[in-house]
């Protein structure tokens, strides 16, 4: 079954620190990896996203790191601010896929001022 | 800035009756999807939609759901004969495929709760 593993559950993280989400996969035939950020009460947001021919990819504050021989990708936040304050989803798309999406099972982050 | 809609925020229903979910996607979006996201736990992908039928579906996507586009603005998730097990929060997402990877856009989602 494809899954996509992601941790940690929860994180807390001080204002200007660094947040890290760390995700894995088996399916080697996935080429597409998003990262969603999703407040209480609302619907998933696309944050950021990258596929498998570049090894990073970087948009403000929040950088992708994407190791392919591992089959790791990472969502790092830096100067972490309160309202980043959010639960990230991981998630990956399989080649040849309709878009179907498999999200990990999400990163409660907490930053505290 | 366009955006996806999702109506009603909250849907109570009794089980075995039949509940409609209903969406606005995003006006020049093409693709359609709907996802559920039991309380406290991941996302997970029910359907595809696409050029008015079905590209993709999950096991959990039975005989008890079915998608429609009724026009050209609405898409539809309806459960025929619901169960307390289908109680969580319903999201639709759309995409214009943009340079293939269907970047999808969701909705703020319906919360179905069965009773």
């Amino acid at each position: 079954q494809q899954q996509v593993k992601q941790s940690p559950q929860s994180l807390i993280v001080q204002k200007g620190g660094i947040s890290i989400i760390n995700c894995a996969y088996e399916n080697t035939a996935f080429d597409y990896f998003p990262w969603y950020q999703q407040f209480p009460g609302k619907g998933p947001a696309l944050l950021i996203a990258i596929r498998p021919d570049v090894s990073e990819k970087k948009e403000g504050r929040f950088t992708i790191s994407f190791n392919k021989s591992a089959k790791q990708f990472s969502l790092h936040i830096m100067d972490s601010q309160p309202g980043d304050s959010a639960t990230y989803f991981c998630a990956a798309r399989a080649t040849g896929s309709q878009g179907n999406l498999i999200f990990g099972k999400g990163t409660k982050l907490s930053v505290k001022p | 800035e366009p955006e996806v809609t999702q109506t009603p925020s909250h849907q109570v229903t009794q089980m075995g009756q039949e509940v409609i979910l209903r969406c606005v996607p995003i006006s020049n979006h093409l693709y359609f999807y709907w996802y559920r996201q039991i309380l406290g736990q991941k996302v997970e992908f029910l359907v595809s939609f696409y050029n008015n039928e079905i590209s993709e579906k999950s096991e959990i996507f039975d005989d008890q759901f079915s998608v429609e586009r009724p026009d050209g603005s609405n898409f539809t998730l309806k459960i025929r004969s619901t169960k307390l097990e289908d109680s969580a929060m319903y999201f639709c997402a759309s995409s214009d495929d943009l340079a293939g990877y269907n970047e999808q856009f969701f909705g703020p989602g319906t919360r179905l709760t069965v009773l």
